[in-house]
């Protein structure tokens, strides 16, 4: 079983600041996904990395993948109210089934 | 993308009960997942709902406990049998266009088992 172990687990920063998350693994992924989760909800995709050092940027989120394919951030800038909730990373390896990772719950105090 | 409406959104149920939840997608999709979800963690794979055959069930899940049924493209359920509280938790269908493409969730099953 490919563990994703995200770090931090809770996050609670004031409105404004900036933060990163982490998403490691000792195992290569084909292509790794960032969701967010909202409560009530299900997760939604924000962003898929595909190659090794390719880095997103959506709005003020920043992705990045790491060069080995075995770890990737995110990277919130001037954050929001809205972007409190769960994120969730998650890696594919092919065609086989996508490993969640543990989570990072994210608040932001207005 | 898919549009995913997945029923009751909350229960509450007895122990010893049975909840069956439905999930309905507006387009046809070839592969559809039911997860779990203990409350404020990751998700975690129950089975891969297969149509027209049985599920695939992942490690420590078994049909007997959660058995599941996909009669076509569009509609699959997942049952939570003889319930505990140990299965209070939100169960979430998923599915996915492409073999490795991004997956989309319904808004999943908040059950609480007293």
């Amino acid at each position: 079983t490919q563990l994703l172990e995200q770090s931090p687990q809770f996050l609670s920063i004031q409105e404004g600041e900036n933060l990163t998350v982490y998403c490691n693994s000792s195992s290569v992924f084909s292509s790794l996904q960032w969701y967010r989760q909202e409560p009530g909800e299900g997760p939604v995709l924000l962003v898929t990395v595909v190659t090794g050092g390719e880095v997103k940027k959506l709005k003020r989120l920043t992705f990045q993948f790491g060069d080995a394919r075995k770890d990737s951030s995110l990277h919130i800038t001037a954050a929001q109210p809205g972007d409190t909730g769960l994120y969730l990373c998650a890696g594919a390896q092919g065609n086989e089934k996508l490993t969640f990772g543990t989570g990072t719950r994210l608040t932001i105090i207005p | 993308s898919a549009v995913i409406s997945q029923k009751p959104s909350r229960d509450i149920c007895q122990r010893g009960t049975s909840l069956t939840i439905q999930c309905q997608v507006d387009s046809q999709v070839t592969m559809m997942f039911w997860y779990r979800q203990q409350p404020g963690q990751s998700l975690t794979l129950i089975a891969t709902a297969n149509q027209g055959s049985e599920a695939t069930y992942e490690s420590g899940f078994v049909i007997d406990k959660f058995p599941i049924s996909r009669p076509n493209l569009t509609f699959s359920t997942l049952t939570v049998s003889n319930m505990s509280p140990e299965d209070s938790s939100i169960y979430l269908c998923s599915v996915e266009g492409d073999p490795g493409s991004p997956l989309h969730f319904g808004n999943g099953t908040r059950l609480t088992v007293t």
